[in-house]
């Protein structure tokens, strides 16, 4: 069974601060990694998601991703009270992609605190 | 933007009637899913579709079945509902993008089962 953990929290952050969020997946043979926020009462959204090794940025977010550790993180730049929701780490179900879904984590709560 | 319909927001139903979760999306993604979410197990994978007619079994597929007979439509069916079965329950679609399956979730539904 493949597995994605993520820490629980909360993870509370003053707003203006960085927020940083980590994953770690067990399949090695993983190739797509996905981040998705999801509010209180509301459907997962996604954000960004990475293939390759190291940094790709959109916006305040930047995802980093290192496979030889099998592991994901998401930074928030400047967090704003908007950004406290549940974060979701997710990871293709099957190695090299295609159409079997993903392997979701049970998610990071995060709180930036005004 | 793509868009996920479920029929249901909201369902109330006791246990050992038959239910159906329908759900319809527009953009004529091939790639269909039925998740469901639960407080400390976050979101598992039910059952999923690559092409009408065509089903896989998830991770969690017992007690269920779906039907996709047409590809815009992916119905999830619980053919006695028992109340271990109370639960959210998401709709995704989703269509390759650079490399990437990416999921667009519906807003989902929510059932009970007394």
């Amino acid at each position: 069974q493949k597995e994605v953990e993520q820490n629980s929290g909360p993870l509370s952050v003053p707003e203006g601060a960085i927020a940083s969020l980590n994953c770690t997946y067990s399949d090695r043979g993983s190739q797509s990694f996905f981040w998705y926020r999801q509010y209180s009462g509301k459907s997962p959204e996604l954000i960004m998601f990475i293939y390759s090794n190291g940094d790709k940025e959109d916006g305040r977010f930047t995802a980093q991703l290192n496979k030889a550790s099998q592991y994901v993180s998401l930074l928030i730049r400047d967090s704003q009270p908007s950004d406290s929701a549940t974060y979701l780490c997710a990871v293709n179900q099957a190695s090299g992609g295609g159409a079997d879904g993903l392997t979701f984590g049970k998610g990071t709560h995060l709180i930036i605190q005004p | 933007d793509v868009k996920v319909t479920q029929s249901s927001r909201y369902l109330v139903k006791r246990t050992g009637e038959k239910v159906f979760l329908e759900c319809v999306q527009d953009m004529d993604h091939e790639n269909m899913f039925w998740y469901r979410q639960d407080p400390g197990l976050g979101l598992r994978l039910i059952y999923f579709s690559y092409d009408v007619k065509m089903k896989e079994k998830g991770d969690i597929p017992e007690g269920y079945s779906v039907s996709r007979e047409k590809k815009e439509r992916f119905s999830l069916i619980l053919e006695s509902a028992s109340t271990n079965q109370t639960s959210m329950y998401l709709c995704a679609s989703s269509l390759p993008l650079s490399g990437a399956n990416v999921l667009t979730f519906g807003a989902g539904s929510r059932l009970t089962v007394l």
